[in-house]
C-alpha cells in the first residue's frame, strides 16, 4: 500500500525566507504527484501537478521536483510571504488500472510566515 | 471553467440521525468523482469514487453509502451517524484519465 510522509509536520519562518518542504512515497509506481494548500476550514487548492515522466514544474514563487525513482519530492517556496501561511499537502496518484487517478496523502505541513 | 460546490457548508446532526450531503460539478463531462473525508489529526481519507452514473466504489468499510444520480452529482448518505462520523467532507473530481483532481470548499459535519 502506497504511504506519503511529509516533513516537518510544522514550520515557522520570519517573511522572506526561502522554504523546502519535503514528500516521500513508498511505492515508486505513480501516475502522477499534485501539491495543494488547505487553509483552515477551506477546501485544497491545486498548486502544482507533476507528472511522473517530469522532473520538475514551476508556478510563480513556486518550484516542485520530482525524483520518482527515489520516492521523493520537494517544494520550493521562494521569498515566502505571511499570506502562504498554510498546509501543505502532496499527493500521488495510483498507477494500477481501475485505481488509476486515486490520490495518496501526506498528512502535510503546517507552515507559518510571520512579518 | 469548471467550478465544484458543496453544501451544504456546516451541518450539526445527532447520533442515529440520517445524513445527505450533495456534490455537484459544472463546466465539465464525465468526470471521475471522490469523497474524501479529512478528520482531526489524521489525513486525508478516500471513502468513494466513481468513474460514471451508478458506478461507486467503496474504499472503507463504514456505515456511509454513495450514490451517482446524474453525471455531475455525487452524494454522500448515511441510515444512521455515529460520533466518529465527525470530519469535514471534500469532494474532488478529475477528468477521465485520472489527471489532475480539483477539490470543493468541503463540509464540515459534527455529530453530537
Amino acid at each position: 500500500k502506497q504511504e506519503v510522509t511529509q516533513i516537518p509536520a510544522a514550520l515557522s519562518v520570519p517573511e522572506g525566507e526561502n522554504l523546502v518542504l519535503n514528500c516521500s512515497f513508498t511505492d515508486s509506481a505513480i501516475y502522477n504527484l499534485q501539491w495543494f494548500r488547505q487553509d483552515p476550514g477551506k477546501g485544497l487548492t491545486s498548486l502544482l501537478l507533476i507528472q511522473s515522466s517530469q522532473r520538475e514544474q514551476t508556478s510563480g514563487r513556486l518550484n516542485a521536483s520530482l525524483d520518482k525513482s527515489s520516492g521523493r519530492s520537494t517544494l520550493y517556496i521562494a521569498a515566502s510571504q505571511p499570506g502562504d501561511s498554510a498546509t501543505y499537502l502532496c499527493a500521488v496518484s495510483a498507477d494500477r488500472g481501475s485505481t488509476l487517478g486515486r490520490l495518496y496523502f501526506g498528512r502535510g505541513t503546517q507552515l507559518t510566515v510571520w512579518p | 471553467s469548471q467550478t465544484i460546490h458543496q453544501w451544504p457548508a456546516t451541518l450539526v446532526q445527532p447520533v442515529g440521525s440520517p445524513l445527505s450531503l450533495e456534490c455537484t460539478v459544472e463546466g465539465t463531462s464525465n468526470p471521475n468523482l471522490y469523497w474524501y473525508r479529512q478528520a482531526a489529526g489524521r489525513g486525508l481519507q478516500l471513502l468513494f469514487y466513481s468513474v460514471g452514473i451508478g458506478q461507486i466504489s467503496s474504499e472503507v468499510p463504514q456505515n456511509l453509502s454513495a450514490s451517482r444520480p446524474q453525471d455531475r452529482q455525487f452524494i454522500l448518505s448515511s441510515k444512521k451517524l455515529l460520533l466518529s462520523d465527525s470530519g469535514f467532507y471534500l469532494c474532488a473530481w478529475s477528468d477521465r484519465v485520472g489527471n489532475e483532481q480539483f477539490f470543493g470548499p468541503g463540509t464540515r459535519l459534527t455529530v453530537l
